[in-house]
């Protein structure tokens, strides 16, 4: 199944907060597993990757878990900032050249 | 280094007619993929062109085509506009076709009335 649900689609965390976003996948041929960030008016933008052979993933305030038993593989913000508002996007690629991107969730954080 | 050009910004077109989106990758890269993006749906694949071959096609009717030239600029035609063709279309550009990391454009908004 070349499939990759997100959710929530949308998430309201208030200043400082830690902002969870789940992805969850059915096809385990999987290879690679970027998280894009979209600011309103603009296009989306590569936030940070992770591959399956790693569980954790640490960039900044950024972190991608990976469950890779559970096929489950998530986004965490912490110390979340009004800046930090946009929608995201987890997706999956297979077969080396395709990628599948997830719904979205709009995240907004409020002072 | 420029980005991802894409032009015109917006387009308003009526049921019925024809537009034609362009998409200027970042220099040295041959794939350039285009998306659909739409409220609640994300980013539905179109197609991906890479030395100007199409190389995959998402599950979009024959009405929404495309092509590359031999400087990586592409192009996407769709033909006789639907209600439902209104969205923001994104062209992403990268190096090869690992797509370890695409560029992304900010996109034609196209509104069909």
């Amino acid at each position: 199944q070349q499939q990759v649900k997100q959710s929530p689609q949308s998430l309201i965390v208030q200043k400082g907060g830690i902002s969870i976003i789940n992805c969850a996948y059915e096809n385990t041929a999987f290879d690679y597993f970027p998280w894009y960030q979209q600011f309103p008016g603009k296009g989306p933008a590569l936030l940070i990757a992770i591959r399956p052979d790693v569980s954790e993933k640490k960039e900044g305030r950024f972190t991608i878990s990976f469950n890779k038993s559970a096929k489950q593989f998530s986004l965490h913000i912490m110390d979340s900032q009004p800046g930090d508002s946009a929608t995201y996007f987890c997706a999956a690629r297979y077969n080396t050249d395709k990628l599948i991107f997830g719904t979205g969730t709009r995240l907004q954080v409020f002072p | 280094k420029a980005g991802v050009t894409q032009t015109p910004r917006y387009l308003i077109k009526t049921r019925g007619q024809q537009v034609t989106l362009s998409c200027s990758p970042i220099s040295g890269h041959r794939s350039v993929s285009w998306y659909q993006q739409t409220p609640g749906q994300g980013l539905q694949f179109l197609f991906e062109y890479f030395s100007e071959t199409q190389r995959n096609k998402g599950n979009f009717p024959g009405r929404f085509s495309g092509r590359q030239f031999s400087n990586s600029r592409s192009e996407m035609n769709v033909s006789t506009l639907e209600l439902g063709d209104s969205a923001l279309y994104l062209c992403a550009s990268s190096r090869d076709l690992a797509k370890n990391i695409q560029y992304f454009g900010a996109g034609t908004r196209l509104s069909v009335l």
